[in-house]
This record gives C-alpha cells, structure tokens and sequence, in this order.
C-alpha cells in the first residue's frame, strides 16, 4: 500500500531563504507523487507532478522537485522565498488500483516566510 | 470556465438535521471526490466517482452518501449531522485522480 509522510508541520523560513519542504513516500509500484498548494481560505491546486519521467521536475512559481527511488523522497524546493509563497503545501502520491485510483494524502506543511 | 463550484460557502445546521453540499464541474472530468479537512489531519477522502452512475467509498464515508447521476454533478449528502462532521468540505475533480482541480470549499458547523 502507498503512503505519504511530510516531516515538518511547520517550516518557517525568512524572505529570500531557500525553502525545503520534505515528503518521503512508500509505494510497492513506481509511484506517481505531487506537490498541491493550498492559499488560506481556497481549495488547493497542483504545484506539480512526477510520472516516471524526468526526476528533476519545475512546477509552478518557482517550485521544483526531485524524485530519489534511493531515499524514497520527494522534496519540494524553491531557492528564494517570497513572501506569497506563505501557504499550505501537500504531498501525495497515486495509488495505482486499476480504476479506482485514489491520491493518498500527507498531513501538510504550512510555510511561513517572514519579512 | 467555472471549473469546480461548490455550494454553499457557508453552513450551520443542528445535530440530527440533514442537507446535501452540491458539487459541478464544467470540464467533463470523469473522476470527482469529495474530501474533509480537518487541522492537523490533512485532507481524508470521504466518497469518490469515477463516472456516472459509479461511486466508491473512501476512507472516511460513515454518515455520508453520494449519488452520481451526470458527470457535472456530484452531490454529498449528510444524512444526520453531527458535531464530529464540522469540517471544511472539498469537491475535487480529474480526468485520472492526478491532476486534481478542487472547488473553494463548504465550511460546515455542526452545533
């Protein structure tokens, strides 16, 4: 079975510091896993996504992460901090149960950048 | 594109009462799910389809019930509040489960 696990409820960091928020996932099959962002009082969107191909992937706003098969982990960077960037980011991964695919969810970690 | 909307915003009921949160979604995605969010929980799947006329179970679907009859809509029922089901609702929909595009929310107190 997949799951997910975000290290870190709470990350903060101040404007223009890299931010690293960190994902670990557990998948018997090749997973597919993806960063969502959720602004306060909004319903989330996608940040971005791995689906086997390049490990090193660029989402929006400056985001990217790699895939690591070897540590199981995909981390979400981005090398300088904006102060919109303050949010809620998920990491989840896809089941691959036939039809009845589901995306398993971490708890979140929620970015606070400072001025 | 509306994309995901969701109806109400804003909720309270009583214990016991019953109201249906409604769901559509204008770019005919087959998949569509329902979630909560609850602090420090994350987002747990409540029901989900992935077509009319098809929906599943999630991990937490006591208490709810969902029915699919067009691939626009996607309604959740509370059959009988309770104050456990106080919670932020979202209505999310896909072509695959991947690419989620979720609606703005249903924030619903149970007192």
């Amino acid at each position: 079975a997949q799951s997910v696990t975000q290290l870190g409820s709470h990350v903060s960091v101040s404007e223009g510091a890299l931010v690293l928020l960190r994902c670990n996932y557990s998948s018997s099959v090749p997973p597919y896993l993806f960063w969502y962002v959720q602004y306060p009082n909004q319903g989330l969107q996608l940040l971005l996504k791995y689906t086997s191909a390049a490990t090193l992937v660029k989402g929006i706003n400056g985001f990217e992460a790699e895939f690591k098969k070897s540590e199981t982990s995909f981390h979400l960077t981005k090398p300088s901090a904006h102060m919109s960037d303050a949010a809620e980011y998920f990491c989840a991964v896809r089941t691959n149960a036939g039809n009845n695919r589901k995306l398993i969810w971490g708890l979140g970690t929620s970015l606070a950048v400072n001025p | 594109n509306a994309g995901v909307t969701q109806t109400p915003k804003f909720q309270v009921l009583k214990t016991g009462q019953s109201m249906t949160l409604q769901c559509a979604q204008d770019m005919n995605h087959e998949y569509m799910s329902w979630y909560r969010q609850d602090p420090g929980m994350g987002l747990r799947l409540i029901h989900y389809s992935v077509g009319a006329g098809i929906t599943d179970q999630g991990e937490v679907p006591n208490g709810y019930n969902v029915s699919r009859s067009t691939t626009e809509d996607f309604p959740l029922r509370l059959l009988s509040a309770a104050p456990s089901q106080t919670s932020v609702y979202f209505c999310a929909s896909s072509y695959t489960a991947d690419e989620q595009y979720f609606g703005p929310g249903t924030r619903l107190t149970v007192t």
